[in-house]
Formats: C-alpha cells, sequence, structure tokens
C-alpha cells in the first residue's frame, strides 16, 4: 500500500463546474495535509493545508480532511480552464518526520 | 531575487560528467530539500538540511552528493551518473523543516544523462 495514494487521472471537469480531488493516507498518525498545483513544466505550489477535520474554505478551494476515514480532500468550486493542472497531496508524518507526497492527480477543465 | 531560484534550470550531462546544481533561497528559512521528480512517480525525497545539518539521506546513491554552505545555500553535486538519474530536480525551502511547515519549491533543474 501507498503511503499517499491518489488516482492519476485524467479528471475531466467541463468549465464552471465543481472538481473533486481525493487522497488517501496510510499512517494514522499523520497531522498536517497539503494540497500543491503543478502545472506542466513548473514547479509544484502550495494551494491549501489543513490540520484538522472537517473543511477549510479558501476562495474557490475547499479542503476536507477525515482523519478517521484517512483521507483527504480538495474541492475547485467554479473550474476554470487555468485550473488544468496536476494537484499533489502531501502528508506529513509525524511517526518520520518528514512530509510524504502523492504521485499527483492530473485536472483537465474543459471550456 | 525573490523565493527560491536555482540554477542551470536545463543540464545535459554524460555519464563521465562531473556538475552541480544550486539552489537560493531568499526567505530567511531555516530547512532546505532536494528533491527528485521522474515522469508519472510521486516526488521523491532525496536530502533535507536544516540550520545547515543534514538530517535525513534517503538512501540517496553515493553519486549525488549535497553541500549546505549556509541556510541560504543548497548544492548538489553529480558524478558518474546513470540515465535512469534524468529526472527535474527540484529544491524547496521551509521555515524550521517540521511536518507542519509550508515548502516553497523552486523552478527546478531539468538533468538529462547521457
Amino acid at each position: 500500500q501507498k503511503e499517499v495514494e491518489q488516482n492519476s487521472g485524467p479528471l475531466s471537469v467541463p468549465e464552471g463546474a465543481i472538481a473533486s480531488l481525493n487522497c488517501t493516507y496510510s499512517d494514522r498518525g499523520s497531522q498536517s495535509f497539503f494540497w500543491y498545483r503543478q502545472y506542466s513544466g513548473k514547479s509544484p505550489e502550495l494551494i491549501m493545508f489543513i490540520y484538522s477535520n472537517g473543511d477549510k474554505e479558501d476562495g474557490r478551494f475547499t479542503a476536507q480532511l477525515n482523519k478517521a476515514s484517512q483521507y483527504v480532500s480538495l474541492l475547485i468550486r467554479d473550474s476554470q480552464p487555468s485550473d488544468s493542472a496536476t494537484y499533489l497531496c502531501a502528508v506529513g508524518r509525524s511517526s518520520a518526520s518528514k512530509i510524504i507526497f502523492g504521485s499527483g492527480t492530473r485536472l483537465s477543465i474543459r471550456p | 531575487e525573490t523565493g527560491v531560484t536555482q540554477t542551470p534550470r536545463h543540464l545535459v550531462m554524460g555519464m563521465t560528467n562531473k556538475k552541480s546544481l544550486k539552489c537560493e533561497q531568499h526567505l530567511g528559512h531555516n530547512a532546505m530539500y532536494w528533491y527528485k521528480q521522474s515522469a508519472k512517480k510521486p516526488l521523491e525525497l532525496m536530502f533535507v538540511y536544516n540550520f545547515k545539518e543534514q538530517t535525513e539521506n534517503n538512501s540517496v546513491p553515493s553519486r549525488f552528493s549535497p553541500e549546505c554552505p549556509n541556510s541560504s545555500h543548497l548544492f548538489l553535486h553529480l558524478h558518474t551518473l546513470q540515465p535512469e538519474d534524468s529526472a527535474l530536480y527540484l529544491c524547496a525551502s521551509s521555515q524550521d523543516g517540521t511536518i507542519t511547515d509550508t515548502q516553497y519549491f523552486g523552478p527546478g533543474t531539468r538533468l538529462t544523462v547521457l
């Protein structure tokens, strides 16, 4: 089992719809959770982080964390073509004192 | 310059060459990282430096040799690489190297080993 799992996609969503990206993790003791966006040929940039169970909203983005089920998701409302990118989930494992990245989900927003 | 910078942006080298990658952060952070990103694989953490001290070596082959002369600069010295080492090498920095820190990435060096 991978430490951080994401569906590789591509996930195709029509413009204006809600894009839902999911991530599961194996270490129940994980404490911090990050979503990064990576455009093709560019480096990852942070979108959001979340530490507590529940939802965290920032503009069109909402991160959802459920520690009991060991998943974290990212919702993108009113999807725009500029949201087309690979989204990386990253999880901070206190037992290892490091952040583990998933392999990413490629999102494509079709006009 | 702002953020995290990396040079060179592209590098082609033969298997017998020696080259170095350079990373500089202008964020006042204390921790710096080297990652390897290959196609369709997760980001692989290679090395972590915290306050200039190496705190993580993720079983990286000795043909990769890191150097951190101060908290703002990080180097990755390369020698006798293999074609499978071709990848995007990303440098990142964070405030204190904890798992709740946000990591800020540089633009990367695209390395091709012939």
